[in-house]
């Protein structure tokens, strides 16, 4: 059982607009900002979103970041096949003094 | 370009002591003046957070892990080290190393990147 909670499963077919949710506590998201993670078949998860809102330089404009309270989205618009992927939430947890991670949301293009 | 690299024992017994070494690269791991830290994902399963270290030795380890954890850094030879001890086949999984920045962002608010390739390790007799 993770501490930030993600559905496990997203699809949609390509063109269309995806939002990944991932809810929280005061504790972690509620205090402190959240990233999101790339995770590619057979590869090495990559840092898609930083500090709630924020694209490392290569990362296309159709991925967003949001946050509201306990809990934060992930937003891909305009989805590609290349798309397809796990995506992970993570924030700092101030009462376990820790990293935790959502569970994961596999993407599927349809 | 900062880079991080995985080494180690890709088989452990049962009960015995896991170690893998982050080799860092494109950089100091001292002048850096960041975090550094270890994360692990079982087969077919999610992320889960190890721990972290700052350049200066102070650790943070998850608490589920926190008895049987070590980890530890070494700037002579540019590379953080990861222990755990009495593992089990549970403990079988992907290992990855990563940066925890940027430098100057307090722990709390930084993130992971880069990240190694990963390195399997299997718990096995």
């Amino acid at each position: 059982q993770s501490v930030l909670t993600q559905p496990p499963s997203a699809s949609g077919p390509p063109g269309q607009r995806v939002t990944i949710s991932c809810s929280g506590s005061r504790s972690n998201i509620g205090t402190n900002t959240v990233n999101w993670y790339q995770q590619l078949p057979g590869t090495a998860p990559k840092l898609l979103i930083y500090s709630d809102n924020h694209r490392p330089s290569g990362v296309p404009d159709r991925f967003s970041g949001s946050k509201s309270g306990t809990s934060a989205s992930l937003a891909i618009g305009g989805l590609q096949s290349e798309d397809e992927a796990d995506y992970y939430c993570a924030a700092w947890d101030d009462s376990l003094n820790g990293v935790v991670f959502g569970g994961g949301t596999k993407l599927t293009v349809l | 370009q900062l880079q991080v690299q995985e080494s180690g024992p890709g088989l452990v017994k049962p009960s015995e002591t896991l170690s893998l070494t982050c080799n860092v690269s494109g950089g100091s791991i001292s002048s850096n003046i960041s975090y550094w830290g270890w994360i692990r994902q079982p087969p077919g399963k999610g992320l889960e957070w190890i721990g972290t270290i700052y350049y200066s030795g102070s650790t943070y380890y998850n608490p589920s892990l926190k008895s049987r954890v070590t980890i530890s850094v070494d700037t002579s030879k540019n590379q953080f080290s990861l222990k755990l001890s009495s593992v089990s086949a549970a403990d079988t999984a992907v290992y990855y190393c990563a940066r925890r920045g940027p430098t100057g962002i307090p722990l709390a608010m930084g993130w992971f990147d880069p990240w190694g390739q990963g390195v399997l390790v299997t718990v096995s007799s």
